[in-house]
């Protein structure tokens, strides 16, 4: 069964607006980390924020905030006024056990900013 | 600046030919990690290094082999590179607590003729 799960292959938005882009996990451990990467176009990885499992307020880095849902086991990327260089692929992440060694991945969404 | 460092940035190389990727990083961590990506799919764990331990993952196949002779440096090698090993590889590192996240480097795109 996969571990990360985003819904969403493709979304679109307009600039300067917000958009939400959707991820589920499953995880049977108590403390677990919570990742977004993002991935333009040049292909390499850009970590955009974390959320730990113990962490009882939202994450915020930015325009970039996380709504952290745990009792539904949902981490969702929230973007507020989009920019035409957030286009590219977004990547959820999870990483199991206090010390855990592997990073879990979704696969993916890919925004698309529409001028 | 601290960083993860990927030599070569683009690599062509012939159907069987042997391949080296390397990977250097400055930030002292204790884990690498060897990704392969293929075009719009999530990066592939390839195996990892914790300190000189190396991880494998069960489906990497044996054709994919790592060193890492230091904590800098780590190099991926590719024994008989086939058509369907075409991809970006990733290289990553961290340290060893679920706050700490991957630092990637910039990848390099192997193309196999």
């Amino acid at each position: 069964a996969q571990k990360i799960t985003q819904t969403q292959p493709g979304m679109f938005v307009q600039e300067k607006e917000a958009v939400t882009l959707d991820c589920t996990y499953d995880t049977s451990d108590q403390s677990y980390g919570l990742f977004w990467y993002k991935q333009p176009s040049s292909g390499e990885m850009i970590f955009l924020i974390y959320q730990g499992s113990y962490d009882e307020q939202n994450a915020t880095e930015g325009r970039y905030s996380l709504n952290f849902q745990k009792a539904r086991k949902s981490a969702n990327l929230v973007i507020s006024a989009s920019q035409l260089g957030d286009s590219a692929m977004y990547f959820c992440a999870m990483r199991e056990n206090n010390y855990g060694q592997n990073f879990v991945f979704g696969p993916g969404t890919r925004l698309s900013v529409l001028p | 600046d601290a960083m993860v460092i990927q030599n070569p940035r683009y690599q062509v190389t012939q159907f069987g030919k042997p391949v080296t990727l390397s990977c250097s990083q400055t930030l002292n961590h204790n884990v690498m990690y060897w990704y392969q990506q293929k075009s719009s799919q999530a990066p592939k764990l390839l195996f990892h290094y914790y300190d000189k331990d190396f991880n494998n993952e069960a489906d990497t196949p044996d054709n994919f082999q790592s060193r890492r002779p230091n904590t800098s440096f780590c190099f991926l090698d590719i024994r008989s590179p086939g058509l369907g090993d075409a991809a970006m590889y990733l290289c990553a590192t961290s340290r060893l607590r679920d706050t700490d996240t991957q630092y990637f480097g910039p990848g390099t795109r192997l193309t196999v003729l």
